[in-house]
């Protein structure tokens, strides 16, 4: 079974405070990190996918890197917002060859944004 | 574009019932499908993964199955549910390219009584 830890389980900040969760994945067979937001009673969102070591990107106030030698990945959001308040999914993709691309999915860290 | 389907919306079925949920793509041929369930405090778990019509595998042994029986399409069905099935269906769809995200669909909310 393969493990995708991320912490915190769950967040709550001020809006305009700064925020970052990590999500932890094996670092043998590496393919890419997925990052998804998930805002209740909505689907999953893409946020990012990363594939390789040092990555980093960036979508307005959110950003993301990656470490794949230690297994992790960081997401960053600058200056909070209440409607960035959702859950945040990571998801590690092993060798495409082996696993035909799924994809193993985080608990993930529920951010909740205080006006 | 792309867009996928998934309904119904919400469902309460009784215990021991069947099931069938069904999952449709549009504006693409040849998608990976998936079938994904959230059960009350755990993360997204992967039950069915398909790469072609006909072609299902499975994740994890359970009361349920799916079919794929068009291109687009793609089913979950049980002959009867048990309690644990209660959760949150996410269907999604991905293309087999390099670095390609995986899409989902709107859910089904289904609670088994």
């Amino acid at each position: 079974i393969l493990n995708v830890e991320q912490s915190p389980q769950s967040l709550h900040v001020q809006e305009g405070d700064s925020t970052n969760f990590t999500c932890s994945f094996p670092s043998s067979n590496f393919y890419a990190l997925h990052w998804y937001r998930w805002e209740t009673a909505k689907s999953p969102e893409a946020l990012f996918v990363m594939t390789l070591n040092g990555d980093e990107k960036k979508k307005g106030r959110i950003s993301a890197t990656l470490n794949t030698k230690e297994g992790y990945s960081y997401l960053y959001i600058k200056g909070s917002q209440p409607e960035d308040s959702a859950t945040y999914l990571c998801a590690f993709e092993a060798d495409r060859g082996s696993t035909l691309g799924r994809l193993y999915f985080g608990r993930g860290t529920q951010l909740t944004v205080w006006p | 574009s792309q867009t996928i389907h998934q309904w119904p919306a919400t469902l309460v079925q009784p215990v021991g019932s069947p099931l069938s949920l069904e999952c449709t793509v549009e504006g693409t041929s040849n998608p990976n499908l998936y079938w994904y369930r959230q059960a009350a405090g755990r993360g997204l778990q992967l039950l069915f993964y398909s790469v072609g019509i006909g072609q299902i595998s499975s994740e994890v042994p359970q009361n349920l199955s799916a079919s794929r029986p068009q291109d687009r399409q793609f089913i979950l069905s049980s002959k009867k549910l048990l309690l644990s099935d209660s959760g949150f269906y996410l269907c999604a769809w991905r293309w087999g390219g390099f670095t390609d995200t995986q899409y989902f669909g709107p859910g089904t909310r289904l609670t088994v009584l």
